[in-house]
């Protein structure tokens, strides 16, 4: 049970803010979100990752709504280096459970 | 730090051989994760453990799979036999206490089942 829903694909003009959704409706009170990315072949990296207040890091900022049934990553000036498989993950305990993720394409 | 190891980074074999990959996590870290990557099924975890402890394999797929941590830095995941649907990629992860509790992902095995 992947816990999140994404859409599958998105593309972003390099330079402008990607802003890639997630919903994670049956998430309870005490579960984390998380987000890796995953470039081509390579092991999943880790983004960012929340509770309930929006969070940010030199890399991206997370929004998670206030009912927390869903959350934005936003990439604030994407590049081509951003192309990758972008996942929204819910931590339960000690285990991540990772969904299709969106493939995201930064275009010239 | 190297970061988390994996080894071999592609391996190629033949149906009913037996195969070892192998893992050496971040030094420090207190858990370790072994996960398979396919295209049908995307990441699934199949192990982790905790101070060299297997604390839940239920995704481990069936008996041919098994999976040991001897020690803080060494993990080992192996298929005996194997079958051409375990060709995947195999990846291991290591967490530590505190900061995040993020999971470092090592670069991975490519495994190819003939």
């Amino acid at each position: 049970d992947a816990k999140t829903t994404q859409p599958p694909s998105m593309d972003c003009a390099e330079g402008r803010a990607a802003n890639l959704p997630c919903n994670h409706s049956t998430i309870s009170g005490n579960e984390y979100v998380y987000w890796y990315r995953q470039i081509h072949s390579q092991g999943p990296q880790y983004i960012i990752h929340g509770l309930k207040n929006n969070e940010t890091n030199e890399m991206a900022s997370l929004i998670i709504t206030e009912d927390r049934k869903s959350s934005t990553l936003i990439l604030p000036h994407a590049t081509l280096r951003d192309t990758a498989v972008y996942y929204c993950i819910v931590r339960v305990g000690n285990q991540f459970y990772f969904g299709t993720g969106t493939s995201l394409t930064v275009i010239p | 730090d190297a970061g988390v190891i994996q080894s071999p980074r592609h391996e190629v074999t033949e149906m009913g051989q037996e195969v070892t990959l192998r893992c050496k996590p971040i030094s420090g870290h207190d858990y370790l994760f072994w996960y398979r990557q396919t295209m049908m099924r995307g990441l699934e975890l199949l192990i982790y453990f905790n101070n060299n402890v297997p604390i839940d394999d239920s995704g481990m797929p069936e008996d041919r799979f098994s999976a040991k941590m001897p020690n803080a830095s060494f993990s080992t995941l192996k298929i005996q036999p194997s079958e051409p649907r375990d060709s995947a990629v195999y990846f291991c992860a290591s967490r530590g206490l505190g900061g995040a509790n993020e999971q470092f992902f090592g670069p991975g095995t490519r495994l190819t089942v003939l």
